[in-house]
């Protein structure tokens, strides 16, 4: 069974410009969750989508933007990128959400999308 | 809001040795708490997750204790291995936020040979 999917692996952009990430869930998985992390500040929630709806976003500026489409597949765009913006941006899904409500919904991670903006 | 401190940042045990991370919690209405494990270049996994109606759970050396009146719980790794050296992230549910996870900062195990 494939795990979760993450495109591109690695990545570099300059400063104002935007990126596209990629994630496709496990199959059968309708919950993708999107999660930025950087040495020291640990896993920042971006946001979750269930079924193309977005339920749950975390607290970053509005050029953090995400979406579902009908296969579950997900991306996350950030525009005028910034030198803060390097990190890892890590996808996670579940068969269910929200979390805890059973093993239907364990999340489940992929290995990321390593982002550098110079 | 909800908030999960986690302790210690680092941790240095010899092989063979136990070792125990601790998360503490400020959400007394918290109900699930999971530990994951990420190693280097990977995303983090799954290791032991506890609902709030258990105390304890266990899966071979790894151990999860829950105590919900100090509002803490903790990770309980026994002969340890060179191969759980990771870092290891607490998580508590947020239940006014329909159940989104809040993550603690992370502990970095390293185990010496």
């Amino acid at each position: 069974k494939a795990g979760v999917t993450q495109t591109p692996r690695y990545l570099i952009k300059t400063r104002g410009q935007q990126v596209t990430l990629s994630c496709s869930p496990i199959s059968g998985h309708r919950s993708v969750s999107w999660y930025q992390q950087t040495p020291g500040q640990g896993l920042q929630f971006l946001f979750e989508y269930f079924s193309e709806t977005q339920r749950n976003k975390g607290n970053f500026p509005g050029r953090f933007s995400g979406r579902q489409f009908s296969n579950s597949r997900s991306e996350m765009n950030v525009s005028t990128l910034e030198l803060g913006d390097s990190a890892l941006y890590l996808c996670a899904s579940s068969r269910t959400s929200p979390p805890g409500q059973g093993p239907q919904s364990t999340i489940y991670f992929g290995e990321g999308s390593w982002l550098t903006v110079v | 809001g909800e908030n999960v401190e986690q302790h210690p940042s680092t941790l240095s045990v010899q092989e063979g040795d136990s070792a125990v991370i601790k998360c503490t919690y400020s959400d007394s209405a918290s109900n699930y708490f999971p530990w994951y494990k990420q190693e280097l270049g990977k995303g983090p996994q799954l290791i032991i997750d506890i609902r709030s109606n258990v105390g304890e759970k266990k899966d071979q050396r790894i151990a999860v204790t829950l105590n919900k009146t100090a509002k803490h719980f903790s990770l309980h790794i026994t002969e340890t291995q060179p191969e759980d050296s990771a870092v290891y992230f607490c998580a508590a549910s947020r239940v006014d936020s329909n159940y989104q996870l809040i993550w603690g900062a992370g502990t970095k195990l390293i185990i010496k040979p």
